[in-house]
């Protein structure tokens, strides 16, 4: 079935740094979703790219759709601790139902 | 309240028992779904709904049962309760047109211990 890479696992930064994650697959996508998920709670919808090349911002997070629509990367700037948690890619195909497919996830520290 | 509430948010329970876990939402999506989260293993989809009375397997479907008899509830049933069922349950739902409405939104979880 379809996969998707998403790497780095874990990150450990400096506040005030910049972060980079991304995911690549084999698979097409036409839909691409970011979210983030801190301990306890449900993955919250950061952001959604719908078109190859598409580059969304919301405050300091940045998204791209690849061109090639099999990859995607999420960039933060500035990190501040309440960026800690750990973010997941996920991507969907039409002819797929509905269905999802999700990264493993990248896990952000971001040291004070 | 609006959105997507799931119940209970903890649940103990022996092997061998029935447990259901609920979830409801408020915005009249079409789509709902079902997951579970264990350590290594991220977001696993167990089964998915497109519609009121439209079920269908996800990956990991064994040992579990689902309905849709309204569109705003899909309860999971665990008919007979398994330690490997212990894990963190999330439902999410979406609209799903195809279009620029694919968003999947996702409940705070019930997290499940099988003793």
């Amino acid at each position: 079935g379809q996969q998707l890479n998403q790497s780095p696992q874990s990150m450990f930064i400096q506040e005030g740094e910049d972060v980079s994650m991304n995911c690549t697959s084999s698979s097409i996508f036409n839909t691409w979703l970011w979210y983030k998920q801190e301990p306890g709670e449900g993955p919250v919808l950061l952001i959604a790219l719908y078109k190859a090349g598409e580059l969304t911002s919301n405050g300091r997070l940045t998204a791209q759709f690849g061109i090639t629509r099999k990859d995607s990367f999420l960039n933060i700037s500035a990190s501040i601790p309440s960026d800690v948690g750990i973010y997941f890619c996920a991507g969907l195909i039409w002819n797929q139902g509905g269905k999802l497919i999700f990264g493993q996830g990248t896990e952000l520290s971001v040291k004070p | 309240d609006a959105g997507i509430t799931q119940s209970p948010r903890y649940k103990i329970t022996e092997t061998g028992r029935q447990v259901t876990l609920m979830c409801h939402q408020t915005w009249s999506h079409s789509y709902m779904f079902w997951y579970r989260q264990d350590l290594g293993h991220g977001l696993r989809l167990i089964y998915y709904s497109a519609a009121a009375d439209i079920t269908d397997k996800g990956e990991v479907p064994d040992g579990y049962v689902v309905s849709r008899s309204k569109t705003e509830n899909f309860p999971l049933t665990l008919e007979s309760a398994t330690r490997s069922q212990t894990s963190v349950y999330f439902c999410a739902s979406s609209s799903l047109d195809w279009t620029n409405n694919n968003e999947q939104f996702f409940g705070p979880g019930t997290r499940l211990t099988v003793l």
